[in-house]
């Protein structure tokens, strides 16, 4: 059973545009909640991450959005570009592990 | 340019066939993993090793073992190939005191079994 669920699957976004990705979890056990981004042939990388204790953190044009009481966090892509074109993973940490979400594929259209 | 680096990048093996997936690490990382990666589940974890020797089932062990002998290696082995086991294999690295706890992965091997 997945431990993270996440969603779209896959979307499509104008240049300029702004992708907006969801997670949810059920474990409240989990202490850490990154976000990887993956490009054909390549493995997943590290993006932006953050701890339940702070509601928004901010790297340039990524911003997570946390929700503690909703189990909920968000990757907002702010002015999508090509290069962005990737598949995205949420996850969430405990005990060293982390858990993965299914992945969303962003499509940027110049 | 620190690294996971991960044998073969594209396998093909048979039915039956005992399979081993090699992951070297030069960061002196001492957590590691191996993940398969299917379209549609994501990435799911197989196996987990925190220590050289010491090794912790994932959520999907079964037809699985592992190996630690050193530090910067870990080996994923198939003891027997199944179709079912056709997939991306993705190995990681993590330090277990970090300030991102972010994990590095590898460039993934792509294991068809015929």
């Amino acid at each position: 059973q997945q431990q993270v669920k996440q969603s779209p699957q896959s979307l499509i976004v104008q240049k300029g545009g702004i992708s907006i990705i969801n997670c949810a979890y059920e474990n409240t056990a989990f202490d850490y909640f990154p976000w990887y981004q993956q490009f054909p042939g390549k493995g997943p990388a590290l993006l932006i991450a953050i701890r339940p204790d702070v509601s928004e953190k901010k790297e340039g044009r990524f911003t997570i959005s946390f929700n503690k009481s909703a189990k909920q966090f968000s990757l907002h892509i702010m002015d999508s570009q090509p290069g962005d074109s990737a598949t995205y993973f949420c996850a969430a940490r405990r005990n060293y592990k982390l858990s993965f979400g299914a992945g969303t594929t962003v499509t940027v259209r110049a | 340019d620190v690294k996971v680096t991960q044998s073969s990048r594209y396998l093909v093996k048979r039915t039956g066939e005992k399979v081993f997936l090699e992951c070297v690490q030069d960061m002196d990382h001492e957590n590691m993993f191996w993940y398969r990666q299917d379209p549609g589940l994501g990435l799911r974890l197989i196996y987990f090793s925190y220590d050289v020797k010491m090794k912790e089932k994932g959520d999907i062990p079964e037809g699985y073992s592992v190996s630690r002998e050193k530090k910067e290696r870990f080996s994923l082995i198939l003891e027997s190939a199944s179709t079912n086991q056709t997939s991306m294999y993705l190995c990681a690295s993590s330090l277990v005191q970090s300030t991102n706890y972010g994990y590095t992965f590898g460039s993934g091997t792509r294991l068809t079994v015929v």
